[in-house]
């Protein structure tokens, strides 16, 4: 199975900041990568997939990057709405995979 | 719009078995795929199987052996069952709908405890 790791575990920030969250996959899965987020007690929201395809109604704040091993989602400017779980997901290749996540919370 | 709706039994005895019910309901089982996928409290996602728009299924090798999934697509509904389960299947359940093998629609999920 491919193995994602998510770094940093947590992440604190002040609105306004600019933020990098990282992904990285055990083996290159290409431009397979896509990033959801999840607020407390609700489900996740898919907000980039392949990468750098932004979902449509994503605020243009949230950015991804990255091929093969390393992926990278930005925040540029961080809102109070932003604060909670990303995940990064793999779909390269069976069993489909997530990453531990990256907790985004209030400084 | 594009909704997904899951309904389960919330609790269930340690080695019986799980039936969950996903209602779609703003497009169809007959040209998109669903997923199912769990959250164990507190952790992360994992991904349990799909079942395809013509009838195919992928599982989680992991948990093939105790996993099936079907549908109905007259009835709008998608069926995920699962056999033996043990304290560490508790967990929120959640179908979503395919996007090239990403999930862009989801669920509200239903919690299930597997506890005597």
């Amino acid at each position: 199975d491919i193995v994602l790791t998510q770094s940093p575990g947590t992440l604190s920030v002040t609105p306004g900041d600019r933020v990098s969250l990282s992904c990285r996959a055990s083996q290159s899965i290409s431009n397979y990568l896509h990033w959801y987020q999840q607020k407390s007690h609700e489900s996740p929201r898919l907000l980039i997939k392949y990468a750098s395809q932004s979902m449509s109604g994503i605020p243009s704040r949230f950015s991804g990057s990255g091929s093969g091993t390393d992926f990278t989602l930005n925040i540029n400017s961080v809102e109070t709405e932003d604060f909670g779980m990303y995940f990064c997901q793999q779909s390269n290749s069976w069993p489909l995979t997530f990453g531990a996540g990256t907790k985004l919370e209030l400084k | 719009q594009v909704q997904l709706k899951e309904s389960g039994p919330g609790l269930v005895a340690p080695s019986q078995s799980l039936s969950i019910t996903c209602t779609v309901s703003g497009f169809s089982l007959a040209s998109y795929g669903v997923h199912w996928l769990r959250q164990p409290p507190g952790k992360g996602l994992e991904w349990l199987g799909v079942i395809w728009a013509g009838g195919n299924t992928n599982y989680n090798s992991a948990l093939m052996s105790r996993l099936s999934i079907s549908k109905d697509n007259s009835k709008t509904q998608v069926f995920l069952k699962m056999n033996s389960l043990q304290t560490d299947d508790t967990a929120m359940y959640y179908c979503a709908r395919d996007s090239v093998n990403a999930f862009d629609y989801w669920g509200q999920g239903t919690t299930l405890t597997v506890s005597s």
